[in-house]
């Protein structure tokens, strides 16, 4: 079962706006973590964020995680062509001896138009 | 530094048959995750090694096996192949040890059951 469920399914954008991606999640969570998949290739960690924190910033992504809402939002800002790609959103659940289970909602496919 | 590696990059298998993938966590990392990826989907979680044990277990058949070897390296098992098994398998490093909560994924190994 998939705990994530991001929104919207599909964002098409131009270069150089910002893109905002949405996800919420069932349960209680212990981090959130975004990821970033080219062409059905390997995930790219972009940035995690844990239950304590509210925004944490990378570079030109800018994530928001309000757990009493049970949602968290990705902002790319000055998007480029190579940010096409799909952008998963998982729910971490820290386990005694053990890393992360992660849950993954279906992603959202993002294109950015030259 | 070499980051997570995964081998073969594709395998065709018939239904019935059995296969085994491989791979190796980054530099500094003790567990190994296994997460499922079917068409269109986000990944789904398998299990996951830690000092050599499965730690967690996903919602998967006991056709689904692994082990994780003295250097963290990790291999999964596929037993009787069916059809449904064709996806996307990836494979994910982390840190218990280091507190690492931030997984990162190899490329993947792209099953096809026929």
């Amino acid at each position: 079962s998939q705990q994530g469920e991001e929104d919207p399914q599909a964002l098409s954008i131009q270069e150089g706006e910002n893109a905002t991606m949405n996800c919420s999640y069932k349960t209680s969570i212990n981090n959130l973590q975004w990821y970033r998949q080219n062409s059905g290739r390997g995930l790219v960690h972009l940035i995690l964020i844990r239950s304590n924190e509210r925004e944490k910033h990378s570079g030109r992504l800018r994530v928001t995680l309000d757990t009493s809402k049970k949602s968290s939002s990705l902002l790319i800002t000055a998007s480029r062509a190579a940010d096409t790609a799909s952008y998963f959103c998982a729910t971490g659940r820290l386990y005694t001896g053990a890393n992360s289970k992660l849950t993954f909602g279906k992603g959202i496919t993002l294109s950015v138009r030259p | 530094d070499a980051g997570v590696t995964q081998s073969p990059t594709h395998l065709i298998k018939t239904r019935g048959q059995q296969v085994t993938l491989r791979c190796s966590p980054k530099s500094g990392h003790d567990t190994v995750s296994w997460y499922q990826q079917a068409l269109g989907q986000g990944p789904q979680f398998i299990f996951q090694y830690y000092e050599e044990e499965e730690r967690q277990r996903g919602n998967f058949p006991d056709r689904f096996s692994g082990h994780q070897f003295p250097n963290y390296s990790s291999e999964l098992n596929v037993n009787a192949l069916l059809l449904g098994d064709s996806a996307l398998y990836l494979c994910a490093s982390g840190g218990v040890f280091r507190g690492l909560e931030t997984q990162y994924f190899g490329p993947g190994t792209r099953l096809l059951v026929l």
